[in-house]
């Protein structure tokens, strides 16, 4: 049990584009999912918590308006990479959060964008 | 949020050897996780230690808390080449109720055959 899936798995985009990520709990509700960032050889840093229903509460420096994030349903919240731009290629890791097992989190596979 | 740290950044060991990684962290917290992520994958869940835990051990992974130290420590014993990868404690910042992680900053393990 506890299976997040992201959707894609891989992207690569041009310049100037814009970006959705998919995350969905697959076999729970998840009142609440967070989005890290990762760049290569470096470890994972929280970009964004995410409730079910309400806003999205960003991490200092990273820009509300730039990664777009929407949590409409307890099993999927998306994060939208608006005009994105090569400094954006990263992965993007996504987790769920299960309440009832010590606030444990469950993590996505990872997306992999890359902005030409 | 701040990073914890962890040491080494890298290590290299032979097959069958111990492996250990330390993780300090600053805050205090509700629990501590160690989690293995294979190059450019998804994270895997090592471990949860409790912040009322000492100690905890699953199969070949032993992990240590100090609290007190605010560091954490996991051993790998008999490592095998299949157990390179990078390892990243995670803690979770009690306070506010979010429960949000903060990563360490992970250390690349190779085990060479």
């Amino acid at each position: 049990g506890a299976v997040v899936s992201q959707h894609p798995s891989w992207v690569i985009c041009k310049s100037g584009t814009s970006v959705k990520i998919e995350c969905r709990s697959l076999d729970f509700q998840a009142t609440t999912m967070f989005w890290y960032r990762q760049f290569p050889k470096q470890s994972l840093m929280l970009m964004a918590t995410s409730n079910e229903g309400s806003k999205a509460t960003y991490e200092q420096g990273v820009e509300k308006d730039k990664f777009l994030i929407n949590h409409a349903s307890l099993t999927l919240s998306t994060l939208t990479v608006t005009s994105a731009h090569p400094e954006d290629s990263s992965f993007y890791i996504c987790s769920a959060k299960q309440g009832r097992f010590y606030n444990e989190q469950f993590f996505g596979p990872g997306t992999r964008l890359t902005v030409l | 949020s701040q990073q914890g740290e962890e040491d080494p950044q890298a290590l290299s060991i032979q097959e069958g050897e111990n492996a250990t990684m330390n993780c300090s962290y600053k805050t205090s917290i509700n629990n501590l996780q160690w989690y293995r992520q294979n190059s450019g994958r998804g994270l895997v869940h090592l471990i949860l230690i409790r912040s009322n835990e000492r100690e905890k051990h699953s199969g070949r992974l032993r992990v240590t808390l100090d609290t007190s130290k605010k560091s954490s420590s996991l051993l790998i014993t008999a490592s095998r080449a299949a157990d390179t990868a990078s390892y990243f404690c995670a803690t979770d910042e009690g306070t506010s109720g979010t429960y949000k992680y903060i990563f360490g900053t992970g250390t690349r393990l190779k085990v060479l055959a």
